[in-house]
């Protein structure tokens, strides 16, 4: 079965302080390992889809990466409005191609 | 605003009761997902249509049900409703951009069985 375990399950940082999330997964075949960001009552919204081992995608403060059993998002340098919970998810290759998420980080980013 | 909708944001209904939620994706996806997030059990994959056809599934009770329309809208049908089954629910959809499959979330439907 898919597992999607991420850590910590809460972050508190400084502003100006760079972390890492992580992301670690077992899944058969990986089609996909999608990163989002949720703020409260809100719909998740998508920040990136990294494919291969070895793969980067960065967007303003954020950095992803990914190898074979887990990934990271960097957070360089974060703003009081990065505060939100991180999603990390996997979509399975071949068959039906099950989307499994993981708990979720809250970041919360102090002034 | 992502371009996915979601009807009725809110809905509140007794148990044993059946509901229809409502999504209607971004001008262009052809893919629509289903998520059920609940506070005990965070963001549950439920199913995925693919322009009409059933593409992929997660842990959908038998209870609940989705179709997707020839205009590619589409609804989640929720049945025997029970206490449990309070949660937000989350309609996404996709398209390509590149080689990126870029999953785009509504605002969702926040449902409420008394």
């Amino acid at each position: 079965e898919d597992q999607v375990t991420q850590s910590p399950e809460a972050l508190r940082l400084q502003e100006g302080e760079s972390s890492s999330l992580n992301c670690s997964y077992t899944v058969s075949g990986l089609r996909g390992l999608f990163w989002y960001r949720q703020d409260p009552g809100k719909g998740p919204e998508f920040l990136f889809t990294l494919y291969s081992a070895g793969e980067e995608k960065e967007k303003e403060r954020l950095k992803a990466t990914l190898t074979k059993k887990e990934s990271f998002l960097h957070i360089t340098a974060p703003k009081p409005e990065d505060s939100a919970t991180y999603l990390c998810a996997v979509q399975e290759s071949g068959g039906y191609q099950k989307v499994t998420f993981g708990t979720g980080t809250k970041l919360q980013v102090i002034p | 605003d992502s371009g996915v909708t979601q009807t009725p944001k809110h809905l509140i209904t007794a148990t044993g009761q059946r509901v229809t939620l409502r999504c209607s994706p971004r001008s262009g996806d052809l893919s629509v997902y289903w998520y059920q997030q609940s506070l005990d059990q965070g963001l549950q994959f439920l199913i995925q249509y693919y322009n009409g056809e059933e593409r992929a599934k997660g842990n959908i009770l038998e209870r609940f049900s989705a179709q997707q329309f020839p205009d590619l809208h589409s609804e989640l049908n929720l049945s025997s409703l029970e206490l449990g089954d309070s949660a937000l629910y989350f309609c996404a959809s996709s398209g390509r951009t590149g080689l990126e499959e870029t999953q785009y979330f509504g605002p969702g439907t926040r449902l409420l069985v008394l």
